[in-house]
């Protein structure tokens, strides 16, 4: 069973509006959750890392929150743009060794 | 710094053959990933070396999978022979000097290598 659940598998919003990407994750013990960001033909380009006691980090139009109780975290895009269209990647970092789980991505694509 | 770079950018071979699969990290970085990417798989961790030396290896599908690092600038993966499951796109990745997965070192990503086994 996959550990990291990511919801929806893809989204089509209008450039400007906001919206929220889910990871659900099951990993325990847990050490830190990470964000990246795909683009197309390219390598994953991280967004956010945060650790058990991390609510909300965020990096520019990019906030990530993190529920270590319900084990559930979000990517939050405001504002968005044509840019932000790629694949959103949630990464779990078990805390025993070298437990590296991840989730199958969140397709973005913004429209004119 | 030109970030992480990997050779070749496109690969397509035969069945049978061998590949090999270049990385050059960040000057500086002191760990590197290598990982393995497919539609129906995601990403995959195969290998990662901290300071040169293989740290866990857990992730190689099989022993026709084999990671080098013969100094802090440059790692091969190679595959022998390859097969056409072995098709997909193989990135290579490094991170700050740190303890690696278990704190916040931020990994870079380079490009990729899309792998076409035929």
């Amino acid at each position: 069973k996959n550990q990291v659940e990511q919801s929806p598998q893809s989204l089509i919003i209008l450039e400007g509006k906001n919206c929220t990407l889910q990871c659900n994750y099951t990993v325990s013990p847990f050490s830190n959750l990470r964000w990246y960001k795909q683009d197309t033909g390219r390598g994953p380009v991280s967004l956010t890392i945060m650790t058990f006691s991390e609510n909300t980090k965020s990096n520019g139009r990019y906030t990530a929150t993190l529920d270590a109780d319900t084990k559930q975290s979000s990517l939050h895009i405001t504002a968005s743009q044509l840019s932000d269209s790629a694949s959103y990647i949630c990464v779990v970092i078990g805390a025993g060794a070298n437990n590296l789980f991840f989730g199958t991505g969140t397709r973005l694509t913004v429209i004119p | 710094d030109a970030g992480v770079i990997q050779s070749p950018r496109h690969e397509v071979t035969e069945m049978g053959q061998e590949v090999t699969l270049r990385c050059k990290p960040i000057s500086g970085h002191d760990y590197l990933f290598w990982y393995r990417q497919t539609m129906m798989r995601g990403l995959e961790l195969l290998i990662y070396f901290n300071n040169n030396v293989p740290i866990d290896d857990s992730g190689m599908p099989e022993d026709r999978f084999s990671a080098k690092m013969p100094n802090a600038s440059f790692s091969t993966l190679k595959i022998q022979p390859s097969e056409p499951r072995d098709s997909a796109v193989y990135f290579c990745a490094s991170s700050y000097p740190g303890t690696g997965f278990h704190n916040t070192d931020t990994q870079y990503f380079g490009p990729g290598t899309r792998l076409t086994v035929l």
